[in-house]
């Protein structure tokens, strides 16, 4: 059981616009900063989203990053068939001091 | 560029011991965090620990303290994960990542840059 909850599928259609959830608590989400990355099959993961809302250079605009109280979103605009991929959550939590995963949400283009 | 370069794939007997290693370049490699993170079979990501090259400052889930040992040789920007006696449990795709930003900060931006990956298979 992660610490960080994540829904375990998302899906959509071209063009789309998806979100996914990463659901913590006040010693981690509330307080810290929040990344987002993703891993397809086969890959490394990659960083998608750092500082909740940052994106590091070559990464597009369709992805944003947002975070409202213990709770964080990924969101998805104009999703494309490349984008089918495990998507994680991450950020520091106070109480365990280290770093802490979501399960990871397994987004599906249809 | 960033690069992190992982030792080869292995594949051991329960109750042996290994230690893989994560080369960086490309940066300078005392000044920012190395993490491990493992990936089981089929399964998500969990962060076992992160060193500091500058001082080997290391820092462990409490999943994982006590399991593995993260050691850092920043004479040549290398990390480590080391087990002195492995299970078939530790069957895992293992990968190292270096933090966002410089510094000691612990807490700042995991995983700007990602190892390829050590495959490790523990098998009788």
């Amino acid at each position: 059981q992660s610490i960080l909850t994540q829904p375990p599928s998302a899906s959509g259609t071209p063009g789309q616009r998806v979100t996914i959830s990463c659901s913590g608590s006040s010693s981690n989400i509330r307080t810290n900063a929040v990344n987002w990355y993703q891993q397809l099959p086969g890959t490394a993961p990659k960083l998608l989203i750092y500082d909740t809302n940052q994106r590091p250079s070559g990464v597009p605009d369709r992805f944003s990053g947002s975070k409202s109280g213990t709770s964080a979103s990924l969101a998805i605009s104009g999703l494309q068939s490349e984008d089918e991929a495990d998507y994680y959550c991450a950020t520091w939590d106070d109480s365990l001091n280290g770093w802490v995963f979501g399960g990871g949400t397994k987004l599906t283009v249809l | 560029e960033v690069q992190l370069v992982q030792s080869g794939a292995e594949v051991k007997k329960p109750g042996e011991s290994l230690k893989i290693s994560c080369q960086g370049s490309g940066y300078s490699f005392s000044t920012y965090w190395i993490a491990w993170v493992r990936q089981m079979p089929g399964k998500g990501l969990e962060w076992m620990g992160i060193i500091y090259g500058a001082d080997s400052d290391t820092r462990y889930s409490p999943s994982f303290q006590g399991q593995v040992t993260i050691l850092v040789d920043k004479s040549i920007n290398t990390a480590y994960l080391q087990w002195s006696s492995l299970k078939t449990s530790d069957t895992a795709m293992y990968y190292c990542a270096r933090h966002v930003t410089v510094g000691h900060v612990a807490a700042d931006g995991l995983g700007a840059y990602w190892g390829q990956g050590t495959l490790v298979t523990v098998s009788s």
